[in-house]
């Protein structure tokens, strides 16, 4: 079975300084993971994807991610954060062996950005 | 690219009433996802059209739960009988899968969803 955990159900994080919100998977074979955030009454906007290929990937609005195969992690990262990051972000995965199509989601980790 | 679009924003209904849910996706998406969010918790797949087949369910999708995508497009979600437990925000999203049977690694555009609150 698939799994997605995101550890942190919160990370506060000073406006200017580096932020990272962590994810670990469970797939059987080779995952694809997606980032999403999402804020207040809105849905699901994408942020970045690992399919194939250079293990960090760089998204929207400056964030990158590091897939890491030998921890089945996908940690989300910028270099300097804006107040304006606050929100929810989802780690997903998309399992190849299972031949389902559904995204699995983890809990989500509220990042809040203090000015 | 107007987006994907969900119509009602909220709904309130009563337990034992039945309530419809409707999504209009991105025009030339092929793919459109329905998931369920809670408080707290990440989005919950339900179902999934490729056109308009409705390609995968998901356990979690009782015999009251009941999605149809007829020509293709727009898609309802109805949910029959009504339980309190169904309160939670429905979610729509769209996909443009090159190839039929590919592996879909698209990102899912999604709405702002239905809020439903069942009293």
């Amino acid at each position: 079975a698939q799994s997605v955990a995101q550890p942190e159900d919160q990370v506060n994080v000073a406006e200017g300084n580096p932020l990272t919100v962590k994810c670990t998977y469970s797939v059987s074979g080779n995952p694809y993971l997606f980032w999403y955030v999402q804020y207040p009454n809105r849905g699901l906007q994408f942020l970045l994807k690992y399919i194939t290929g250079d293990n960090l990937v760089k998204g929207s609005y400056g964030f990158e991610a590091e897939f890491n195969k030998s921890q089945t992690s996908f940690h989300l990262k910028k270099p300097s954060a804006l107040v304006s990051d606050s929100a929810l972000y989802f780690c997903a995965v998309r399992a190849l062996q299972t031949g389902a199509n559904n995204l699995f989601f983890g809990t989500g980790t509220r990042l809040t950005v203090i000015p | 690219d107007t987006g994907v679009s969900q119509n009602p924003r909220h709904k309130i209904t009563k337990r034992g009433q039945n309530v419809t849910f409707r999504c209009d996706p991105i025009s030339e998406h092929n793919r459109l996802y329905w998931y369920r969010q809670t408080l707290g918790q990440g989005p919950e797949f339900l179902t999934y059209f490729q056109n308009e087949a409705q390609l995968e369910k998901s356990r979690l999708l009782s015999d009251r739960f009941s999605a149809e995508r007829p020509k293709g497009s727009f898609s309802t979600l109805e949910i029959q009988r009504t339980e309190q437990g169904d309160s939670a925000m429905y979610l729509c999203a769209s996909s443009l899968v090159p190839l039929t049977g590919v592996m879909d690694n698209s990102p899912l555009h999604f709405g702002n969803g239905t809020r439903l609150t069942v009293t």
